[in-house]
C-alpha cells in the first residue's frame, strides 16, 4: 500500500522565521511528488518534482526530492503570516492508472 | 475556461438520504478524481477515472458511485448517506504530466 508521511503534523513560528516541511513517501513506480497550499478552501499547486537534488523554487518557497531516500523537503524563508496555511505533499504513483496519494498535511500558522 | 466546477456548494442530508455531487471540467482533462477530506486526515482519493468510460475505486470507496460518461462530467453519488460520510469533497482533473487542478470543494454534513 503506497504510503506518504508529512512531518511535523502541525508548526508555529513567528513572522521571519525559516521553516523546513518534511515529506516522505513508500510507493511503488514513482513517478512524481508535488506540494500543495491549502487556504481556506481547494488546494492550489506549488511544485512537482521528479528529478532528485534538483531545487525547484518560487519567490521564499523552496523544494527538493531525493529519490535514494524517498523524501522531499519544502522551505520557506522569511514567512509571512500569509504563509500559514495546510502544506499537503502528494505523490504520483503513475503505472497503467493514475494515482495521487496524500500525506496528512502540515498545519502551519505564522504570528506576526 | 471555468477550470473544475463543483456544485453545490454546501449541502445538509438526513441519514439514509441520496444525493449526487456534481463535477465538471472544461480542459479536455483525461483523469479525473474524487477526494474526501477530513480533519487531520489529509486528502483521501475515493474514486477516479482515467478517460469517459472507465472508473476505479480509491482508498475509501465504500459507500460511493461513480460513473464517466462524458470527458467533461465525473458525478458521486451518495447511496444512502451515514454521518460518517459527513466530509468536504473535492473534485479534481488533470491530463498528462501536467499538475491536478482541484474544484472549489462541496461541504457536506450528514445529520
Amino acid at each position: 500500500e503506497d504510503k506518504v508521511v508529512q512531518s511535523p503534523l502541525s508548526l508555529v513560528v513567528h513572522e521571519g522565521d525559516t521553516v523546513t516541511l518534511n515529506c516522505s513517501y513508500e510507493v511503488t513506480n514513482f513517478r512524481s511528488l508535488l506540494w500543495y497550499k491549502q487556504e481556506k478552501k481547494a488546494p492550489t499547486f506549488l511544485f512537482m518534482l521528479t528529478s532528485s537534488g534538483i531545487e525547484k523554487k518560487s519567490g521564499r518557497l523552496s523544494s527538493i526530492l531525493d529519490k535514494k531516500e524517498l523524501f522531499s523537503i519544502l522551505n520557506i524563508t522569511a514567512t509571512q503570516t500569509g504563509d500559514s496555511a495546510i502544506y499537503l505533499c502528494a505523490v504520483n504513483s503513475g503505472g497503467s492508472n493514475y494515482k495521487l496519494t496524500f500525506g496528512k498535511g502540515t498545519l502551519l500558522t505564522v504570528n506576526p | 475556461n471555468a477550470g473544475v466546477t463543483q456544485t453545490p456548494k454546501f449541502q445538509v442530508l438526513k441519514t439514509g438520504q441520496s444525493m449526487t455531487l456534481q463535477c465538471a471540467q472544461d480542459m479536455n482533462h483525461e483523469y479525473m478524481s474524487w477526494y474526501r477530506q477530513d480533519p487531520g486526515m489529509g486528502l483521501r482519493l475515493i474514486h477516479y477515472s482515467v478517460g469517459a468510460g472507465i472508473t476505479d475505486q480509491g482508498e475509501v470507496p465504500n459507500g460511493y458511485n461513480v460513473s464517466r460518461s462524458t470527458t467533461e462530467d465525473f458525478p458521486l453519488r451518495l447511496l444512502s448517506a451515514a454521518p460518517s460520510q459527513t466530509s468536504v469533497y473535492f473534485c479534481a482533473s488533470r491530463t498528462g504530466r501536467e499538475t491536478q487542478y482541484f474544484g472549489p470543494g462541496t461541504r457536506l454534513l450528514v445529520l
